[in-house]
């Protein structure tokens, strides 16, 4: 069956921290990979996607992320986090079948 | 901008009764889907539709069911609500190609069922 992991529940990082936030899949085939946010009181939105080409993609809002094939990982990262990042983060390596359970990011001052 | 729009924000109703939550995209996307949001266990696909009147079980769609009469509309029923239906609603969609376009979604509507 088709699976999707985020490592992280709820991930608490001082502002300027960095930030990786974890994601592994369990399907053989094809996968199209996306990551959302929901920042508080909003509506999910798209952080950024990946399809083929360059493992390494970027994102709004300086985001990034990395996919490595050998091991169905697609972890999220940012270099130095600010307060306006606090928000909930879905891996939806499966979109729109599967998507990961989230990880609630707060970043304090 | 896509705007993906479901009518009501919050919506109270009690056991047993038929629930109707609506959501219309304005982009002529192909693609509509309904989830439910619950905290520690993410977006679970409840119905899909590719089509007009096509429609598609996802992971969870016991309790409900789903008209598709026009491109721009998708509606989730509850046919008797219970409690354990008490939850956030997300309707979402996107551009034909099932797995490789990216989604716009709704700001959801918080239902209680009393």
């Amino acid at each position: 069956a088709q699976s999707v992991s985020q490592h992280n529940h709820h991930v608490i990082l001082s502002e300027a921290a960095s930030l990786e936030l974890g994601c592994n899949y369990s399907y053989g085939g094809t996968v199209n990979l996306f990551w959302y946010v929901q920042y508080p009181g909003q509506h999910l939105q798209l952080l950024l996607k990946y399809f083929s080409g360059d493992p390494l993609v970027k994102g709004i809002k300086g985001f990034e992320a990395e996919f490595i094939k050998s091991k169905f990982s697609f972890n999220l990262r940012k270099p130095s986090v600010q307060w306006s990042d606090t928000a909930e983060y879905f891996c939806a390596p499966l979109s729109p079948l599967v998507f990961g359970k989230g990880t609630r990011l707060s970043v304090i001052a | 901008d896509v705007k993906v729009t479901q009518s009501s924000r919050y919506l109270v109703k009690r056991t047993g009764e038929k629930v109707f939550l609506e959501c219309v995209q304005d982009m002529d996307h192909e693609n509509m889907f309904w989830y439910r949001q619950d905290p520690g266990l993410g977006l679970r696909l409840i119905y899909f539709s590719y089509d007009v009147k096509m429609k598609e079980k996802g992971d969870i769609p016991e309790g409900y069911s789903v008209s598709r009469e026009k491109k721009e509309r998708f509606s989730l029923i509850l046919e008797s609500a219970s409690t354990n239906q008490t939850s956030m609603y997300l309707c979402a969609s996107s551009l034909g190609g099932l797995s490789n376009q990216p989604q716009h979604f709704g700001d959801g509507t918080r239902l209680s069922i009393l």
